[in-house]
């Protein structure tokens, strides 16, 4: 029962390229959705979040992006950068709780 | 302003030995959630607590595990009678409130079993 799911288990891009993840979700309840990265041996660090009455939320190079009717959400990054190279989880919440997706590893390449 | 504070980093135990991860919420933080990564997976959730209280314990296994959050001091999650399934990363986390989105995590506690 994977409600949320992340089908790229990993993302090769160029440095300063646009680097898309992408994240895709089966419950209508989860009120906010939220991007973490991930360095192996450390704890997930927030990145970015959205709430699911808006549609784009930006911050910097980040901008993440919500399909609600598709139930799918996005990430950019553009510029990309080799210190972007990480596994990113998407995680969405409902009730405090975080469901988080699979994981994608990014590598940037310089 | 100290983060989230997750001791030990490392455990080494024995199968049958029993296990207890600590963890110390942001300042000001009264909601703890315990969430473990097995390896080549994502984080499961396992349990949310606040101080006192178990709110949603419904991703702990049945049987050996058990988490608490008392008035005073950390949070444990304790594990009994370890099993090689066990070897994971325990992470802890905290945030302010119900509603507030985002979560703060530690840097994990990593458990080997032997």
């Amino acid at each position: 029962d994977q409600q949320v799911k992340q089908n790229s288990p990993s993302l090769s891009v160029q440095e300063g390229r646009i680097s898309i993840l992408n994240c895709d979700y089966t419950n209508s309840m989860f009120d906010y959705f939220l991007w973490y990265k991930k360095y192996p041996a450390e704890g997930p660090t927030f990145l970015i979040s959205i709430s699911s009455i808006k549609d784009k939320n930006e911050d910097g190079r980040f901008t993440v992006f919500l399909n609600k009717s598709a139930k799918h959400l996005s990430l950019h990054i553009v510029p990309s950068q080799p210190g972007d190279s990480a596994v990113y989880f998407c995680a969405a919440q409902s009730y405090g709780k975080l469901t988080f997706g699979q994981g994608t590893i990014l590598t940037v390449h310089p | 302003n100290a983060g989230v504070m997750q001791n030990p980093r490392h455990l080494v135990r024995r199968r049958g030995q029993e296990a207890r991860l600590r963890c110390s919420p942001m300042k000001g933080h009264s909601h703890v959630y315990w969430y473990r990564q097995l390896p080549e997976e994502g984080l499961k959730f396992m349990v949310y607590l606040q101080k006192e209280n178990i709110i949603d314990e419904s991703g702990m296994p049945k049987e050996r595990f058990s988490a608490e959050f008392p008035k005073e001091g950390p949070s444990i999650l304790r594990i009994q009678q370890v099993v090689r399934g066990d070897s994971a990363a325990y992470f802890c986390a905290s945030s302010p409130s119900l509603a507030s989105g985002e979560l703060f995590f530690g840097e994990g506690s990593r458990l080997t079993v032997l």
